[in-house]
């Protein structure tokens, strides 16, 4: 089984419009933590936005937040007002468990952002 | 700038050879993680290492392998390069043990011809 899944692999919003780019994760581990990530066409991976499985409120980083619905496995970014700049490529990512362990990827979603 | 830097930039190669790849963590970080993105296969954890010491391993060929030296710095070898190892190299560092948020490098494009 796919351990994050990224049901949209592109999608269109109007500039200064808001957008939610959805991740689900698949994880038997109380402790985890998931984070996105920004791919420009540039290529570098720019973090955006970390959750924790123990945290009780949803994460906010300025116009990003995490929509965190712990029972339903899922953690949707959540986009404020869209700007130009936004247009790229957008991945979800879940570190299981604590100390050393492995990091997994979804496969990502391609976000325009229209004029 | 994350403060994470890898070189070189690119790299354009023969089938058959064998490559090096350098990695400069953020200053203070003690892990560094190697992650290879290609267009079928998305972002792959290959190998993390924790002040010198592999701890992690993702799915890393066995012509790959890396180290981290004692002043943090990594390496990720290539060798007996195929056309399917062309991809995007990504080193990330993050502080502890893998706990925390992992920064990532501009990349390393590798195109092998």
């Amino acid at each position: 089984a796919q351990k994050i899944t990224q049901t949209q692999p592109g999608m269109f919003v109007q500039e200064k419009e808001a957008v939610t780019l959805d991740c689900t994760y698949d994880t038997s581990d109380p402790s985890y933590g998931l984070f996105w990530y920004k791919q420009p066409s540039s290529g570098e991976m720019i973090f955006l936005i970390y959750q924790g499985s123990y945290d009780q409120q949803n994460a906010t980083e300025g116009r990003y937040s995490l929509n965190f619905q712990k029972a339903r496995k899922s953690a949707n970014l959540v986009i404020s007002a869209s700007q130009l700049g936004d247009s790229a490529m957008y991945f979800c990512a879940m570190r299981e468990g604590t100390g050393f362990n492995k990091f997994y990827f979804g496969s990502g979603t391609k976000l325009n952002v229209k004029p | 700038d994350s403060g994470v830097t890898q070189t070189p930039k690119h790299l354009i190669t023969a089938t058959g050879q064998r490559v090096t790849l350098r990695c400069s963590p953020r200053s203070g970080d003690l892990s560094v993680y190697w992650y290879q993105q290609s267009l079928d296969q998305g972002l792959q954890f290959l190998i993390q290492y924790y002040n010198g010491e592999e701890r992690a391993k993702g799915n890393i060929l066995e012509r790959f392998s890396a180290q981290q030296f004692p002043d943090l710095h990594s390496e990720l070898n290539l060798s007996s390069l195929e056309l399917g190892d062309s991809a995007l190299y990504f080193c990330a560092s993050s502080s502890r043990l893998g706990t925390d948020t992992q920064y990532f490098g501009p990349g390393t494009r590798l195109t092998v011809l």
